[in-house]
Parts: C-alpha cells; structure tokens; sequence
C-alpha cells in the first residue's frame, strides 16, 4: 500500500541553525500539508501546497518556513534559524481528489533544538 | 483556540466491550469530521470520517456518530480489542480553500485483554 515517507525520523540541532525536513508524498496526490505536535499538545496545521503554491499558512508559518516541491516526489520544510521552540514532531501528509478529505499522514520527523 | 476539543485525555476499557470517545467542536461551518489513531512514533493514520449531512457512518467495528444541533461527534469500537490500544484524534474541515484539518487533542485508548 502506498505510503507517505519521511526523513530524517531524528534532527537534533543547534539553536539558529538551518534545518530540512524531507517527505515523499503519495505519488498521485495533488494536496501536500506540513503539521506539527509539540509534546503533550495537539496536532497543528502549518501549511497547505497545491499546484506548486502555498494555499494557505498558519499564523505558526512565519518568514523562518519555507516549503517547496524541488522535484516530482519531494516535499519540503526549511526552517531558516531554528528555535528552541521549533522542537515537536513535524508530520508530512498527502490527499488526492478522490479522496477529498483524507489526508494520509507520514511517521514524522522529530526536531529537537538545543 | 479550541475549536475541537476532545475533553477526555485517556479512556480504560475491558477487551470485548464497547469503547466510545467523544468530540465536541464549536465551529458550525465545519462541513466534514474524521477520526485518526495514532500509535507511539508514528504518524496518524486515518480511520473513519463522516459528512455534516449525515448523522451516522459504520466501517466495520467502527462507527462514527455526528450530532450537530449540539455540536458533538463520537466514535464507538465494538468489540474492542488490544490492538485497538492507540492515541485517538478527532479532525475537522471545511469544504473548499486548503482543506487543512483541525485536530482536538486526543484521547489514549487502553483495551485491557
């Protein structure tokens, strides 16, 4: 069965630094979102991405975000100058038209800041 | 902002018993519910969703109840069984636009065998 996939499933990095989290959508979906769960709190929405542009971003989604599709497969998140509050678990997920609610979502890249 | 709210943090029921979790949300142009589970260091994985225009969805031992003259939705397992041990989220949407989901905070689910 087709899966959502992501990596690294670990970054740990220093405060200001630059980090890249990875994901391979679904390949015939057309919707890619980024979210993220800071430990013991919900799971919340950063960005949606259709047609190769931003359809909508939180107000967590400030100039340090960026995403991008460099290729046919790849998703992207870069935060620019990480945080010691950027640390949670950042969740990849996909959906396709058929399909019109379901987001299928990836195991997660957890991002510890120090 | 809480506009799903799961107010139950965690849920205890015996195996073969029925476990129902519960949702609330307070945003009435919500037009479509979902429910994931989620294990320990994985993603959520989805499970069951219904649309506003209907009051009740069944996939098999699950079954997705939607009440929206009070707002509330719930989920019931039955039988419940171990496997069924999981973080449990209510999501919600809006047709149209992004389409990103709104999650409650969860409810961990034990099924004790």
């Amino acid at each position: 069965e087709p899966e959502v996939t992501q990596t690294p499933s670990h970054q740990v990095t220093q405060m200001g630094q630059e980090v890249i989290l990875r994901c391979v959508p679904i390949s015939n979906h057309l919707y890619f979102y980024w979210y993220r769960q800071i430990l013991g709190q919900k799971v919340e929405f950063l960005v949606s991405f259709y047609n190769n542009e931003i359809s909508e971003k939180s107000e967590i989604f400030d100039d340090q975000f960026s995403v991008e599709r460099p290729d046919g497969s790849n998703f992207t998140l870069k935060i620019r100058s990480t945080k010691l509050e950027d640390s949670a678990m950042y969740f990849c997920a996909s959906k396709d038209r058929a399909s019109p609610y379901e987001q299928y979502f990836g195991p997660g890249t957890r991002l510890t800041v120090t | 902002d809480q506009q799903v709210k799961q107010n139950s943090p965690s849920l205890s029921v015996q195996e073969g018993r029925i476990s129902i979790l519960n949702c609330d949300y307070t945003n009435s142009m919500f037009d479509y519910f979902l429910w994931y589970k989620k294990y320990p260091a994985e993603g959520p994985t989805f499970l069951i969703s219904i649309s506003s225009i209907k009051d009740k969805n069944e996939d098999g031992r699950f079954t997705v109840f939607l009440n929206k003259s009070a707002k509330h939705l719930s989920l019931h397992i039955v039988p419940s069984q171990p496997g069924d041990s999981a973080v449990y989220f209510c999501a919600a949407t809006l047709r149209g636009g992004s389409e990103k989901l709104v999650f409650g905070k969860g409810t961990k689910l034990t099924v004790n065998p």
